[in-house]
């Protein structure tokens, strides 16, 4: 069964640090690996996605992500954060196949200015 | 227009009441997808569809339906409202692939 794991329910970050939000991830074969934001009364928003290729994947508004198999993680990160990024974050993977997205608990980024 | 329309944006109902929500898409797409949020759960699947003719039970079904009525249609169910069905209900869409999804704006049902 495919599951991830976002070991950290609330991150807060200075306005222009860098941030890091992490993922952990289980699937069995090739894992597709997705972030989605959400802000306040609004759905979930693409930022980015892994299939296959460059480890490091770039996605909206700045955000990157890198790939690590050995470590099955998939963290989201972004050089210089803005107060405009606060908000929750959720990290989704599915295996090859025709299975659904499993949705990580979420993950609330608070940047301060 | 949103790709992803959800009606009603909320929804206060009794217990015992039957209720329905609905999604439709202008995206195309074959899949769809019903989930509901809850504070500190994240995002649970509750029904899948990849077609007209295909529904899937997902992770948390118990308590609720749906109907596929038209690729662009899926609806949801709850034949007798409870209480810890009081969330945010999403629908979501996707293509076939590696593609990911869209969602709707969501509805936010309160079960009284």
């Amino acid at each position: 069964a495919q599951s991830v794991a976002q070991p950290e329910d609330q991150v807060n970050v200075a306005e222009g640090n860098p941030l890091t939000v992490k993922c952990t991830y289980s699937v069995s074969g090739n894992p597709y690996l997705f972030w989605y934001v959400q802000y306040p009364n609004r759905g979930l928003q693409f930022l980015l996605k892994y299939i296959t290729g460059d480890n490091l994947v770039k996605g909206s508004y700045g955000f990157e992500a890198e790939f690590n198999k050995s470590q099955t993680s998939f963290h989201l990160k972004k050089p210089s954060a803005l107060v405009s990024d606060s908000a929750l974050y959720f990290c989704a993977v599915r295996d090859a196949g025709n299975t659904p997205l499993v949705f990580g608990k979420g993950t609330r980024l608070s940047v301060i200015a | 227009d949103a790709d992803v329309t959800q009606t009603p944006r909320n929804r206060i109902t009794k217990t015992g009441k039957r209720i329905m929500l609905e999604c439709s898409q202008t995206k195309g797409h074959d899949r769809m997808y019903w989930y509901r949020q809850d504070p500190g759960l994240g995002l649970r699947l509750i029904y899948y569809s990849f077609d007209v003719k295909d529904i899937n039970k997902g992770e948390i079904s118990d308590g609720y339906s749906v109907s596929r009525q038209a690729q662009a249609k899926f609806s949801l169910s709850l034949e007798s409202a409870i209480p810890n069905q009081t969330a945010l209900y999403f629908c979501a869409t996707s293509a076939t692939g590696a593609g990911g999804y869209t969602f709707g704006s969501g509805t936010r049902l309160t079960v009284v």
